[in-house]
């Protein structure tokens, strides 16, 4: 079955260093892996997207890679800040065109001032 | 939250009762989405709509069914809530491209006792 799979430990940085969230998945390559940002109490908020034909995708201080051959997409966050902290959720293409994510479970980042 | 309301927030209920959460959405989207999460487990899919009276079934669909009667309305019915239906639930809404973010409503959590 396809998975995806996130370090589910969370991850603890100081503030203005990069932080960085591995995604890993399992079996054939998606078309695409979307990444998300979930905040306590709330739903997740969509971030960026990165097609299996692009290397690297930016927005801000945001940057997403996708690595068919390690079956790997990495989450950068530059010069991160406290407001940062939150949960960011990793999700695949599923096997139909129906729009279906398989979500990972999450990373949990916090910031340290 | 993009148009996506949920109701109710919070419930409390009890085993054996039959239990249905409502998701509307204002933004026209096809596609709607049912998921729950739960700690360990990330989001997982338990039904998903892709137009009205059109919908199949996610990873975790038993003990649950859905109906969409309209494009705006999408409803999760537990026939006979069990405590293991003690979770969080999302809906979530996407347009036609497949490649779509998809956008989440703000949950409700559901405690069957």
């Amino acid at each position: 079955s396809q998975k995806i799979e996130q370090n589910s430990e969370a991850l603890n940085i100081q503030e203005g260093k990069t932080a960085t969230l591995t995604c890993n998945y399992t079996n054939y390559s998606p078309a695409y892996l979307q990444w998300y940002r979930q905040d306590p109490g709330r739903g997740p908020v969509f971030l960026l997207l990165i097609r299996e034909n692009e290397k690297e995708k930016r927005k801000e201080r945001l940057k997403v890679t996708f690595d068919t051959t390690l079956k790997q997409s990495l989450f950068h966050i530059t010069a991160s800040q406290p407001a940062d902290s939150a949960t960011y959720l990793c999700a695949k293409k599923g096997s139909s065109n129906t729009g279906k994510l398989i979500f990972g479970q999450g990373t949990t980042l916090q910031v340290k001032p | 939250d993009a148009g996506i309301t949920q109701s109710p927030r919070h419930k409390v209920t009890e085993t054996g009762t039959p239990v249905t959460l409502r998701c509307h959405q204002t933004e026209n989207h096809r596609y709607m989405y049912w998921y729950r999460q739960d700690p360990g487990h990330g989001l997982r899919l338990i039904h998903y709509s892709y137009g009205v009276k059109d919908t199949d079934k996610g990873e975790v669909s038993d003990g649950y069914s859905v109906s969409r009667s309209k494009t705006e309305d999408f409803l999760l019915t537990l026939e006979s809530a069990t405590s293991s239906q003690t979770s969080v639930y999302f809906c979530a809404i996407s347009g036609t491209d497949s490649y779509n973010e998809q956008f989440f409503g703000p949950g409700t959590r559901l405690t069957v006792l």
